[in-house]
């Protein structure tokens, strides 16, 4: 069974700069997660979607942040323009249910 | 609100030998689940073990268990016959099992290093 699958693994972008990232979940996990994880920490959540529909978005940055999961299957978190403190790498998540959470290998976005 | 507390900023451990990483909690929450993560270096983070709040026994993976001391808010990961691949960062992370509070709160992590 293929795990979460990220694209890209890397991305190096200027300041003000957009960038998107890109997540397919496990098949059949209706539960989607987009983690933020700084240098040094562990990850914490900016956004879950179940199925098509944002549930929890409380921690997302909406003035430059946004996502989308059209079709309740792959994902797409974009950041519009970036800043210097984004830089970190960006999680995707998927579960079934309650059942446990399995990530994705990341983004590790670096911005200059 | 939860939190979770790991003390241990890097651990050593000798191959074949066991460790404990430790792990504290604190929530409101009557019904939780705890988990442990294992992050590597190429930073995917793996799934290893987890633990309900009502569970009674504690439970166990392979070479991996857990410690779990509900009155002391504890829930340890117990590495037995420690392996070089065991070498990575690992989190310890709860979430509510009530509600629609999924997220998953995570701690800052211990880094193992396993030496021959």
């Amino acid at each position: 069974e293929a795990g979460v699958v990220q694209s890209p693994r890397y991305k190096i972008i200027e300041k003000k700069q957009p960038v998107a990232f890109w997540c397919n979940p496990i098949s059949g996990h209706n539960t989607l997660y987009w983690y933020l994880q700084n240098l040094g920490q562990g990850p914490e959540l900016l956004i879950r979607y179940e199925n098509e529909e944002a549930v929890d978005d409380s921690q997302l940055p909406k003035d430059r942040f946004s996502a989308e999961r059209l079709k309740g299957v792959d994902s797409t978190l974009k950041i519009q323009p970036a800043e210097l403190g984004d830089s970190a790498v960006y999680l995707c998540a998927s579960s079934l249910g309650g059942q446990p959470q399995y990530f994705g290998p990341g983004t590790r976005l670096t911005v200059l | 609100a939860q939190k979770i507390t790991q003390t241990q900023p890097g651990m050593f451990v000798q191959e074949k030998e066991a460790v404990t990483l430790d792990c504290t909690y604190d929530t409101s929450d009557q019904s939780y689940g705890l988990f442990w993560y294992k992050q590597p270096s190429s930073g995917e983070m793996i799934f290893l073990i987890y633990q309900g709040s009502y569970d009674e026994q504690n439970a166990t993976e392979g070479r991996y268990s857990l410690n779990f001391q509900k009155a002391r808010k504890s829930a340890n990961l117990v590495i037995s016959a420690s392996q070089l691949g065991d070498s990575a960062m690992y989190f310890c992370a709860m979430r509510a099992l009530t509600g629609t509070a999924s997220k998953l709160t995570f701690g800052t992590g211990t880094r193992l290093q396993v030496t021959l």
